[in-house]
């Protein structure tokens, strides 16, 4: 049982190429999320997705997409990088009972130039 | 939406101290209450939980309190160890579908030998 796996682990990108970043989990959870972590400003919701097929904005889904095709994957692109998206990217899962725990992956530290 | 203000960004006590991390937040109907910390390269990952109908709850050397009339819920460490260093960040959660947490933007907590 992996849990949460992410990748890359690192990557650096220069301005206006784009990426997937990796996101499986093999808990069988239908709650999958992305965050992205920056300095003083905690974990800021991009994405998340409430079971195959669904997905809705968070709080900063701005040059963003996802999909959700299976229960087990959930990639996040980047259409064209800036560096406003340096960054350490976490993705999540949670079973479907409303105080489950949330699991965290090892993150993806990206940097744009 | 949900508002969670965390303090203090920084903390910094000396081992064998007790160390209070202050969260509060906005949405009345929240009622569940995580604590995640995070070692340095990794992701988040719970250390403890509470929701609405309890007051207080205790893990071992942790403890957190909620007080749903003030809206807000700490979390305390007692007899701090060198490995308790770590970022630590609440989150609220929201009735409804998703129940994705909204998180604090995190305290540095630095425990001296």
């Amino acid at each position: 049982n992996a849990g949460v796996t992410q990748t890359p682990k690192f990557q650096v990108l220069k301005t206006g190429q784009s990426m997937t970043l990796q996101c499986a989990q093999d808990m069988n959870h239908e709650y999958m999320s992305w965050y992205r972590q920056d300095p003083g400003m905690g974990l800021r919701l991009i994405h998340y997705s409430v079971g195959a097929g669904i997905t809705d904005q968070g709080e900063v889904p701005n040059g963003y997409n996802v999909s959700r095709s299976t229960t087990e994957d959930f990639p996040l692109r980047l259409l064209s990088a800036a560096p406003s998206q340096t960054s350490v990217y976490f993705c999540a899962s949670r079973g479907q009972g409303r105080t489950d725990t949330q699991y965290f992956g090892p993150g993806t530290r990206l940097t744009v130039l | 939406g949900e508002n969670v203000e965390q303090h203090p960004s920084t903390l910094s006590v000396q081992e064998g101290d007790s160390a209070v991390i202050k969260c509060t937040y906005s949405d009345s109907a929240s009622n569940y209450f995580p604590w995640y910390k995070q070692e340095l390269g990794k992701g988040p990952q719970l250390i403890i939980d509470i929701r609405s109908n309890v007051g207080e709850k205790k893990d071992q050397r942790i403890a957190v309190t909620l007080n749903k009339t003030a809206k807000h819920f700490s979390l305390h460490i007692t007899e701090t160890q060198p490995e308790d260093s770590a970022v630590y960040f609440c989150a609220a959660s929201i009735k409804g579908g998703s129940y994705i947490p909204t998180f604090g933007r995190g305290t540095s907590l630095i425990v001296h030998p």
